[in-house]
């Protein structure tokens, strides 16, 4: 299937602080790239995503950037705020399924201090 | 989101006994999921339906099988649980309109132990 490497795997930052998730992928046809949190006890929830036309998206605070000549994409994090403590989980449509469904990263657990 | 419902929230069960976990949407959405997470691996797919007529094995299917009796639900089963079937699951839906690749929208997960 899909092989998406999610790095790293914890991140700590101070308050205050820009945080960089990165993900690598190896299939080039892949079209849509999203980023989902899941906050302490909480369900995962889609935060932001990309599709392969653009090459950088904003929302607020966060911001997902795309390379596609290097396979890899960011999720971007600036002025974090302790509420920002959570595990973020990129994804990949699956191959196997027509790219229908979502392969996710393993995920990070992003920490932000007061 | 109240819209994706799971029960139960917590089970914990011998080796060995067949469990059923349940998600019910008010969605009205056609695709669903079911996911375990286990710590360090994220977010791993067991099937998926597309319809109440088609279901589909994901990445992690053995050891499990699934209902769709309605639009609305879907169903997870553990025939005989294993103690390595201990994870947080997780159902989730999704609406194709938006394109091949969608929003997917969790529900507030199960948690299974199995002794």
């Amino acid at each position: 299937g899909e092989n998406v490497e999610q790095h790293p795997s914890t991140l700590s930052v101070q308050e205050g602080d820009s945080a960089v998730i990165k993900c690598t992928y190896s299939d080039s046809a892949s079209n849509y790239f999203p980023w989902y949190k899941q906050e302490l006890g909480k369900r995962p929830q889609l935060i932001i995503d990309i599709r392969s036309n653009v090459g950088e998206k904003k929302d607020q605070r966060i911001a997902v950037t795309l390379n596609k000549t290097a396979k890899h994409f960011s999720l971007h994090i600036t002025e974090t705020q302790p509420e920002d403590s959570a595990v973020y989980f990129c994804a990949l449509p699956h191959p196997h399924s027509g790219y229908s469904t979502l392969t996710f990263g393993k995920g990070t657990m992003l920490l932000v201090s007061p | 989101d109240a819209d994706v419902t799971q029960t139960p929230r917590n089970r914990i069960t011998k080796t060995g006994k067949r469990i059923m976990l349940e998600c019910s949407q008010t969605k009205g959405h056609d695709r669903m999921y079911w996911y375990r997470q286990d710590p360090g691996l994220g977010l791993r797919l067991i099937y998926y339906s597309f319809d109440v007529k088609d279901i589909n094995k994901g990445e992690i299917s053995d050891g499990y099988s699934v209902s769709r009796q309605a639009q609305a639900k879907f169903s997870l089963s553990l025939e005989s649980a294993i103690p390595n079937q201990t994870a947080l699951y997780f159902c989730a839906t999704s609406d194709p309109s938006g394109g091949p690749t969608d929003t997917q929208y969790f529900g507030p997960g199960t948690r299974l132990t199995v002794l």
